[in-house]
């Protein structure tokens, strides 16, 4: 089983800044990842696949790089709304995993 | 709009059953595979089976694997989830998602999530 640790666990930015979350592969995924936000009480939302081609409708402040074991989710300038928490999958081998979560909170 | 919505969660007894069901509308059901991936109380996402678009394919997660077994209706466009010989450890959040591409037979990122039905096995 791949196994897909997320760091940091808790990221604490300010409003208007710049977060960078980031996600390890315990062996190549190649570019089969996927990151997702959930905020409590929903349902997580599909943010980036392919590692970096975002979902329709996301906003342009999310992307996503990297490939094989090292990942990275950026959010260029941080809204309100992007306070939440965010998690990685690998699509490449069964079965599928996912990290254990970023929390993002407001600092 | 696509749209999935799960029903069929509820509390249970350990050892007891139970069978959660997610509707789909607004695309081509039978075009793609289906996914079950829960999420215990405070805990992260735990994907736990998926099934191709025709039922050819299906995968389990160990945690599961031999007491639950996923299948789907194109008829009805309905996927279902099948639970017996719970444990207290699969209490948890059971979310429907659709693979996001019918590209691929089974596999894939999730897109989009239904809003969870939670299962509670306490005794």
């Amino acid at each position: 089983e791949i196994v897909m640790t997320q760091s940091p666990a808790t990221l604490s930015v300010s409003p208007g800044e710049r977060a960078t979350l980031s996600c390890r592969a315990s062996q190549s995924v190649s570019s089969n990842l996927a990151w997702y936000q959930q905020k409590p009480g929903q349902a997580p939302r599909l943010l980036i696949y392919g590692a970096s081609t975002r979902a329709t409708g996301i906003p342009a402040r999310f992307s996503g790089s990297g490939s094989g074991t090292e990942f990275t989710l950026t959010i260029s300038s941080l809204q309100s709304e992007d306070f939440a928490v965010y998690y990685c999958q690998q699509y490449n081998n069964w079965p599928q995993t996912f990290g254990q979560g970023t929390k993002l909170e407001i600092k | 709009e696509v749209q999935l919505v799960e029903s069929g969660g509820g509390l249970v007894k350990p050892g007891g059953s139970l069978r959660l069901s997610c509707a789909a509308s607004g695309f081509t059901f039978s075009s793609y595979s289906m996914n079950w991936v829960r999420q215990a109380p405070g805990k992260g996402l735990e994907w736990v089976s998926s099934i191709s678009s025709s039922s050819s394919y299906i995968y389990y997660a160990d945690s599961v694997k031999g007491r639950f077994t996923i299948s789907r209706d194109n008829a009805k466009n309905s996927l279902y989830l099948q639970m017996n010989s719970l444990r207290a450890e699969d209490t948890a959040v059971y979310y429907c998602a659709r693979v996001g591409t019918m590209i691929v037979v089974v596999g894939g990122w999730f897109d989009p999530w239904g809003q969870g039905t939670l299962v509670t096995v306490s005794s």
